[in-house]
């Protein structure tokens, strides 16, 4: 079975300027995270997707992070425009269910510097 | 306070040696889960628990509900064993929130 695959793996950027993650999830997972790792951090959730639509964004900054799913298999994630502090693994995990019982499939992540 | 704590921070040890490493965490939960990362980001499941233990090879999980704390050990501790663990935690929002991990270096 394919694992949740990510691109790119790593970015380098300027401040300011904009940035799009991708995500495939593992086939037959309706929900997909995105979660932000900061150097030294555990993963922190910024969005969660059940299918096309929204479960949790609450931890997302709306001003300048936005993601989407349209069809309900992949995703993307972009910043716009992106900060130093940015700078961190963006973690992509897909799952079957959405309880408590659920593992969650973890993709490599990117790495974002922004300089 | 973070919700999720773990100690150590870091941990090096020598091979062959017994491994715990500890989390605590404060709010009410449905279920706690280990996770492996390896250099590069990569992340494992190692287990997911609600009570009780758990054992798989040489990992072992234990949790305390109502001390709200759980521990990780690893018996004969071997270099390919060195990664970050970190413990998570699943509440009622459903959400997984993570403790910040514990650096394992094993040495041979």
């Amino acid at each position: 079975e394919a694992g949740v695959a990510q691109s790119p793996r790593y970015k380098i950027i300027e401040k300011r300027q904009s940035v799009a993650f991708w995500c495939n999830p593992i086939s037959g997972h309706a929900t997909l995270y995105w979660y932000q790792q900061i150097l030294g951090q555990g993963p922190k959730l910024l969005i969660q997707f059940q299918n096309n639509g929204v479960v949790d964004d609450s931890q997302l900054p709306k001003d300048r992070f936005s993601a989407e799913r349209l069809k309900g298999v992949d995703s993307t994630l972009k910043i716009q425009p992106a900060k130093l502090e940015d700078s961190a693994v963006y973690l992509c995990a897909s799952s079957v269910l959405r309880d408590s019982t659920d593992t969650q499939y973890f993709g490599p992540g990117t790495r974002l510097t922004v300089l | 306070k973070n919700e999720v704590e773990q100690s150590p921070q870091n941990l090096t040890a020598q091979e062959g040696e017994f491994i715990t490493i500890n989390c605590s965490y404060s709010v009410g939960i449905s279920a706690l889960h280990w996770l492996q990362q390896h250099p590069g980001g990569g992340i494992v499941s190692l287990f997911m628990l609600s009570s009780g233990k758990k054992k798989h090879g040489r990992l072992i999980a234990t949790i305390n509900i109502q001390e709200k704390h759980s521990s990780l050990h690893i018996t004969a501790s071997h270099p390919r064993d060195s990664a970050v663990y970190i413990c998570a935690v699943r509440g009622s929002a459903r959400q997984l929130t993570f403790g910040s991990g514990t650096q394992l270096t094993v040495l041979p």
